[in-house]
């Protein structure tokens, strides 16, 4: 069984910290997205990642893909009560096959004024 | 709005009964993908439809779900004989094709008493 790991499970911070969040496979993925989650809501894709050793910004969020393709990272800088949120890693390819995802189960982020 | 769309929002049944649940995709959307998000958990891939027909299916757990897209647009999962342990959001998501962005419903809350 393909699974991505993701921690940690549960994150509460002040406004203005910094945080990183992890996301590991023992598998090879093609690709790895990034979504955030709002109650409610399906998921929002945030960003894709396919070239290992790639790293992408958004604004304040940094998202980087591991060298072997297997793991990810994402990290806010200075954040926002905004970006409360579930944020998903998801892989496609290889570990998932065709254009089905293999989500991982979530980092809960609170960010408190 | 021109999004996915999943109807009902919220679905309360009891254990036994029959229910379906109905996705209407972006409208152009060829895949067309069905998840399942129980508490705490990351969505769960059950079935994808390239055009009218599912390319995988290897997500749906037994035979008592099935799901179709006859005419290549709006689909409908079907579960049979519900059980308490169905309790879940039901997630629909479209995409241009099978590597493309998915984009997501609101999902369905299913609640089986």
């Amino acid at each position: 069984t393909q699974l991505l790991e993701q921690s940690p499970q549960f994150l509460s911070i002040q406004e203005g910290e910094n945080l990183t969040v992890y996301c590991n496979s023992s598998s090879v993925f093609s690709s790895l997205q990034w979504y955030r989650q709002e109650p409610g809501e399906g998921p929002v894709l945030l960003v894709t990642v396919v070239t290992g050793g790639e790293v992408k910004k958004l604004k304040r969020l940094t998202f980087q893909f591991g060298d072997a393709r297997k793991d990810s990272s994402l990290h806010i800088t200075a954040a926002q009560p905004g970006d409360t949120g579930l944020y998903l890693c998801a892989g496609g390819g290889d570990g998932g096959s065709q254009g089905n995802l293999i989500f991982g189960k979530g980092t809960k982020l609170s960010v408190k004024p | 709005g021109a999004g996915v769309s999943q109807t009902p929002s919220n679905k309360v049944t009891e254990k036994g009964k029959y229910v379906e649940l109905r996705c209407d995709p972006i409208s152009g959307h060829t895949a067309l993908y069905w998840y399942r998000q129980s508490l705490g958990q990351g969505p769960e891939f059950l079935i994808y439809f390239q055009g009218t027909g599912a390319a995988d299916d290897s997500g749906l757990p037994n035979d008592r779900f099935f799901a179709v897209r006859p005419e290549g647009s709006v689909s409908t999962l079907k579960i049979q004989r519900t059980e308490r342990g169905d309790s879940a959001v039901y997630l629909c998501a479209s995409s241009f094709g099978q590597y493309n962005e998915q984009f997501f419903g609101p999902g369905t809350r299913l609640t089986v008493l």
